[in-house]
């Protein structure tokens, strides 16, 4: 059971170049989201998704872009990367949390470690 | 705007000793997450609370919600050195807020 599963683990970038980080989950979970984790910063809610073909913005949307084309994906893109970018990225999903029966509980991915020289 | 707050922020203690770590949110939350983070690693769900005077146990760590004062606890008894790790307390309405995480260590 993968459950979250997050590619590429590892990626260096230089400044100004794109790329996409996917998440898949194998759940059925409805919500998806990414987030970032700066030391010090806690985890910062960049992007989510309540259902396929959804998305809105967190509390740290700017330089990032997001699709939710099919449920089990959710992919997180940088247009043009800048060093202030550099963070673990963390994805995660869960089951549709306005449903007062469900927890809600996030399942996490592993990360991904983006340096952007 | 939903914001959470954690204190204390870094909080070294004494293997045996008890210690509770307080979370505060600053608008309704329907629920209220506990996850735990060991150094490079992912986080690891504690404990979802979902009403007012919830409250839940798992092994040395207790959790409650007061959704009144907009408050949680994660209470730690008996610390052993097993538990340091960072804890996060997070919120939710329309969107899941992290608070900054207290960073445990336990000492002998």
């Amino acid at each position: 059971n993968a459950g979250v599963t997050q590619t590429p683990k590892f990626r260096v970038l230089k400044t100004g170049q794109s790329m996409t980080l996917l998440c898949a989950q194998d759940m059925n979970h409805e919500y998806m989201y990414w987030y970032r984790q700066d030391p010090g910063m806690g985890l910062r809610l960049i992007h989510y998704s309540v259902g396929e073909g959804t998305t809105a913005k967190g509390e740290v949307p700017d330089g990032y872009n997001v699709s939710r084309l099919k449920k089990q994906n959710f992919l997180l893109g940088l247009e043009s990367a800048a060093p202030s970018q550099t963070s673990v990225y963390f994805c995660a999903s869960s089951s549709n949390r306005g449903l007062a029966e469900n927890t809600g509980e996030l399942f996490f991915g592993e990360g991904s470690r983006l340096t952007v020289l | 705007e939903l914001k959470v707050e954690q204190n204390p922020l870094f909080l070294s203690m004494q293997e045996g000793k008890n210690y509770t770590i307080y979370c505060n949110y600053s608008t309704t939350s329907d629920r209220l997450y506990w996850y735990r983070q060991d150094p490079g690693k992912s986080l690891e769900s504690l404990f979802v609370l979902l009403s007012n005077g919830a409250v839940k146990q798992e092994g040395r760590l207790m959790a409650s919600l007061d959704t009144k004062a907009r408050l949680s606890t994660l209470h730690i008894t008996a610390a052993v050195h097993d538990l340091s790790a960072t804890y996060f307390c997070a919120a939710s309405y329309d969107k899941v807020i992290f608070g900054p995480g207290t960073s445990l260590s336990v000492i002998p």
